[in-house]
């Protein structure tokens, strides 16, 4: 099993709604990340969790709410999200920290709508 | 500050040509190196990395060459196939590090 396995596929969320993104993988990768991803912009990284701990924030508004229940789990709660948020928020996975091995699997991502 | 720059934005090539997608980075600190593959409405795709230690690799159709004097890689893709068409992004982290930075992305189309 080499997915990374991302729901829902769409959401639309009103400015405010609690959601959640789910994530979840089987790889027995212990890092798993949080991407954003605008229309003709790079993936830009908002969280990642080494070993079910939060390692890097990248100064990301308190709106969006990261955990990670257990290894193969990481979701990511939204809360009075505005419109410029839309986004495709990508999750992904990698083996280890450093970079022999940092090859990470991405998810298709969820395509976020907030009205 | 855009640390990984790839300063094509799209790129068309004829199928069984070679294409070479380039990339830029401005960060020394960089050591690892990798390209990701894009269709719409999908997420990233690994395709291949490279070390600092090494200024080439190899796997199948894909070749990736790192000049780090130049800070400068590239990706070659020989012959390209119309599956190759999507849009390529280039990567770049450092030891110890879990966070990629990404290109800006570069839009191949393979022309039948």
């Amino acid at each position: 099993d080499t997915e990374v396995t991302q729901t829902p596929k769409h959401l639309v969320m009103g400015m405010t709604n609690k959601k959640s993104l789910k994530c979840e993988q089987h790889m027995g990768h212990r890092a798993m990340y949080w991407y954003k991803q605008k229309a003709k912009k790079p993936p830009e990284l908002m969280f990642v969790y080494s070993y079910e701990k939060l390692s890097i924030n990248e100064s990301v508004p308190s709106r969006f709410s990261p955990e990670c229940p257990n290894s193969s789990l990481l979701n990511l709660h939204l809360h009075a999200l505005q419109p410029e948020d839309s986004a495709l928020y990508l999750c992904a996975s990698s083996h280890s920290q450093g970079p022999w091995g940092t090859e990470a699997f991405f998810g298709q991502g969820t395509r976020l709508t907030v009205v | 500050d855009q640390q990984v720059k790839q300063n094509s934005p799209s790129l068309s090539v004829q199928e069984g040509r070679i294409s070479i997608l380039n990339c830029d980075y401005t960060n020394s600190m960089f050591d690892y190196f990798l390209w990701y593959k894009k269709y719409p409405a999908e997420g990233p795709t690994f395709l291949i990395s490279i070390s600092s230690i090494k200024d080439k690799n190899e796997d199948g159709r894909f070749t990736v060459f790192l000049n780090k004097s130049a800070k400068h890689l590239s990706l070659h893709i020989v012959p390209s196939q119309p599956g190759d068409s999507a849009v390529y992004f280039c990567a770049a982290t450092n030891f110890g590090n879990e966070k990629l930075t990404f290109g800006t992305g570069t839009r191949l189309t393979i022309i039948p």
